[in-house]
């Protein structure tokens, strides 16, 4: 089945600087690379996602790579602010037409953003 | 809109004792997934149905644990017996296509 590893599994950074977080899977078949943010006390929220069709994707200050022949992804954060101090998840998923699918999760990263 | 809604927010129970936890999925989504999460072993998936149908019950840990969906609007996850060992944060997520959209959790403490 399919694992995902997630490195780093703390990442601290001052206000303004970018931040990396690098994941791999192991199943080729994977095509469906979503990362979520988890704050305390909260359930994961979806902030970007990435199908294997796509190398790139950004939305204002996240982007997300994605190189499928190394089988891995990553997200970045440029500009970074407190309020983006939290839990990382990535995760990788085969996805089928429109039926649901089971997402397989990293670790996770915690995020941690000085002022 | 209403976003997955889970309840009870917080669950403590004795060991021995029976827990369903309840999850209200966002209106129109076809897709349901049952997740726990502990330090030890992160996010991971238990039981998922696809037009309240069961598709993959390969992560439900053991005979304790049960999950239905009688319609499109409602599952429960049961634990009975429940033990110390079962206390986690559990979250249903709900999908229409792929992306899956997380509730707030209930955590769970067996003592």
């Amino acid at each position: 089945g399919e694992n995902v590893e997630q490195h780093p599994s703390t990442l601290s950074v001052q206000e303004g600087d970018s931040a990396v977080i690098k994941c791999t899977y192991s199943d080729s078949a994977s095509n469906y690379f979503p990362w979520y943010k988890q704050e305390l006390g909260k359930g994961p929220q979806l902030i970007i996602d990435i199908r294997s069709n796509v190398g790139e994707k950004k939305d204002q200050r996240i982007a997300v790579t994605l190189n499928k022949t190394a089988k891995h992804f990553s997200l970045h954060i440029t500009e970074t602010q407190p309020e983006d101090s939290a839990v990382y998840f990535c995760a990788a998923s085969e996805i089928h037409n429109q039926a649901g699918t089971a997402l397989i999760f990293g670790k996770g990263t915690t995020l941690s953003v000085s002022s | 809109d209403a976003g997955v809604i889970q309840s009870p927010r917080h669950e403590v129970t004795e060991m021995g004792q029976e827990v369903t936890l309840r999850c209200k999925p966002i209106s129109g989504h076809n897709s349901l997934f049952w997740y726990r999460q502990t330090m030890m072993r992160g996010l991971e998936l238990l039981i998922y149905f696809n037009n309240n149908v069961p598709i993959d019950d390969s992560g439900m840990p053991e005979d304790r644990f049960s999950a239905k969906m009688p319609n499109a609007s409602f599952s429960t996850l049961k634990i009975q017996p429940s033990e110390p060992r079962d206390s986690a944060v559990y979250f249903c997520a709900s999908s229409f296509s792929h992306e899956q959209y997380f509730g707030p959790g209930t955590r769970l403490t067996v003592t």
